[in-house]
């Protein structure tokens, strides 16, 4: 199957710094991507929808000033995570879809996660 | 708004037997359904779909069933190993084709296998 990516894998930083999150897309073109967070034992809540070479589309309650998504093409998206606070330390997921007109399936391919954590 | 919800938190299985998860959904405008399987620490793996013009759907060792008259979803799991233990989420895309592709988790399901 199709194999995403997410780079740094786990990350500590202190409070008020910004940090970078990467999502690639390894052996398919994606047409969207989407960005999700974690917490512990609870379930997936999407944070924004990007396409490539558009602004993302962000879910209510999610501020697109402190998280920038940044999806320049077709295999790369980033979420930075900008003046972090404790609050923001979470489990934070991508997601890329490719769409196939002859394909049953219409799935989205995850990445393993970033761990953030914020001192 | 709408959501995806499960009715078990939590399921213990005995090794060789056959487990179940279920999920209800409230968007009857949704019309495809994957089932997701997260170990700890790691990404959700896909497991299998379905579509609203399917009321079943094989896989290997897993079925997904679709009862659209009441909204409920079903993840059957034949001879559960210990490998199988993880959690377990349906998710549901309320729309297909050109339009908006975002899925909608639920809750999610901790399975736990029993050597």
């Amino acid at each position: 199957g199709a194999v995403v990516s997410q780079h740094p894998s786990w990350v500590i930083c202190k409070s008020g710094t910004s940090v970078k999150i990467e999502c690639r897309s390894l052996d398919f073109q994606a047409t969207t991507m989407f960005w999700y967070r974690q917490f512990p034992k609870q379930s997936l809540m999407l944070m924004a929808t990007s396409n490539e070479g558009s602004k993302a589309t962000y879910e209510q309650g999610v501020e697109k000033d402190k998280f920038l998504i940044n999806h320049a093409s077709l295999t790369l998206s980033t979420l930075t995570v900008t003046s972090a606070h404790p609050e923001d330390s979470s489990f934070y997921i991508c997601s890329a879809r490719e769409y196939q007109t002859s394909s049953f399936s219409d799935e989205q391919f995850f990445g393993p996660g970033t761990r953030l954590t914020v001192l | 708004g709408e959501s995806v919800g499960l009715h078990l938190p939590t399921l213990s299985v005995q090794e060789g037997d056959n487990s179940i998860i279920n999920c209800a959904y409230s968007n009857s405008a949704s019309d495809y359904f994957i089932w997701y399987k997260q170990e700890s620490g790691k990404g959700p793996q896909f497991i299998i779909d379905i579509r609203s013009n399917m009321d079943k759907r094989q896989g290997q060792r897993v079925t997904v069933l679709l009862n659209k008259t009441v909204k409920h979803l079903s993840l059957q799991i034949a001879a559960t190993q210990p490998g199988d233990s993880a959690v377990y989420f349906c998710a549901e895309n309320p729309f297909s084709g050109a339009g908006s592709y975002q899925l909608t988790f639920g809750k999610g399901t901790k399975l736990s296998v029993i050597p």
